[in-house]
C-alpha cells in the first residue's frame, strides 16, 4: 500500500531557530515528491522534487530528496512567526493520485 | 487565470439537509480532486476525476456522498442527507500533466452541519 509518513507531527521552536521536517514514502512508480505549506486556507505549493541529491531553495526554505533511502527533508532556517503552519508532503502514485502525509504542525514562538 | 473556483465559501446547514458543493477547475486541467480536511483526520482524498471520468472514489466515506463531473469545467460534491460529522473544509484541486501534475487548490468550502 502506498504511504507517506511525516515526522514529527508537531514542533514548537523559537523564532530564529532552524527546523528540519521529515517525509518518508513508499509509493509505487515513484515520480516526484511535493511539499506544501498550509496556513488557514488551502495548501500552497513549495517544492517539487524529482531527482536525488539536488537541493531546491526558496529563500530560507530548502528541500532535498533521497530516492535511495526514500525520504525527503524540508529545512527552514532563521524561522519567523510567519512560518507557523502545517507542512504537508505528498507523492503521486501510479494513477496520479496524491498520497498525502499527515503533516507537521510547526509553531514558531516569538 | 482565476485559479480553482469553489462555491459556496461557507455553508451552515441543519442535519438531514442536502448539501451541494461546487468546483470550477483551472481551464485546461484534465484532473480534478475533491478533498476533505478535519482536525482529526487531516487531509483526505475523497474522489478524483480524469477527463471527467471518476477514477478512484474509494475515499468517499459513505453512500451519502456523491460526486459528478458533467463537463471539463464543473464538478459537484453532494452530501444527502448531511450529518454533523460531515462538518469540515472541502477542497477541490485540479492538475494537468503539462504542469507536472501539480495540484492547484481552490479556497475550500467550510461546511458546518448543525
Amino acid at each position: 500500500e502506498d504511504k507517506v509518513v511525516q515526522s514529527p507531527l508537531s514542533l514548537v521552536v523559537h523564532e530564529g531557530d532552524t527546523v528540519t521536517l521529515n517525509c518518508s514514502y513508499e509509493v509505487t512508480n515513484f515520480r516526484s515528491l511535493l511539499w506544501y505549506k498550509q496556513e488557514k486556507k488551502a495548501p500552497t505549493f513549495l517544492f517539487m522534487l524529482t531527482s536525488s541529491g539536488i537541493e531546491k531553495k526558496s529563500g530560507r526554505l530548502s528541500s532535498i530528496l533521497d530516492k535511495k533511502e526514500l525520504f525527503s527533508i524540508l529545512n527552514i532556517t532563521a524561522t519567523q512567526t510567519g512560518d507557523s503552519a502545517i507542512y504537508l508532503c505528498a507523492a503521486p502514485n501510479s494513477n496520479y493520485q496524491l498520497i498525502w502525509g499527515a503533516g507537521t504542525k510547526l509553531i514558531i514562538k516569538p | 487565470d482565476a485559479g480553482v473556483i469553489q462555491s459556496p465559501r461557507h455553508e451552515v446547514t441543519e442535519m438531514g439537509q442536502e448539501v451541494t458543493l461546487r468546483c470550477k477547475p483551472i481551464s485546461g486541467h484534465n484532473s480534478l480532486f475533491w478533498y476533505r480536511q478535519t482536525m482529526m483526520r487531516g487531509l483526505e482524498l475523497l474522489i478524483y476525476f480524469n477527463n471527467n471520468v471518476p477514477i478512484d472514489d474509494s475515499g468517499m466515506p459513505e453512500d451519502r456522498f456523491s460526486a459528478k463531473m458533467p463537463n471539463a469545467s464543473f464538478s459537484t460534491l453532494k452530501i444527502q442527507p448531511s450529518e454533523p460529522r460531515d462538518s469540515a473544509v472541502y477542497f477541490c484541486a485540479s492538475s494537468s500533466p503539462r504542469e507536472n501534475n501539480e495540484q492547484f487548490f481552490g479556497p475550500g468550502t467550510r461546511l458546518t452541519v448543525l
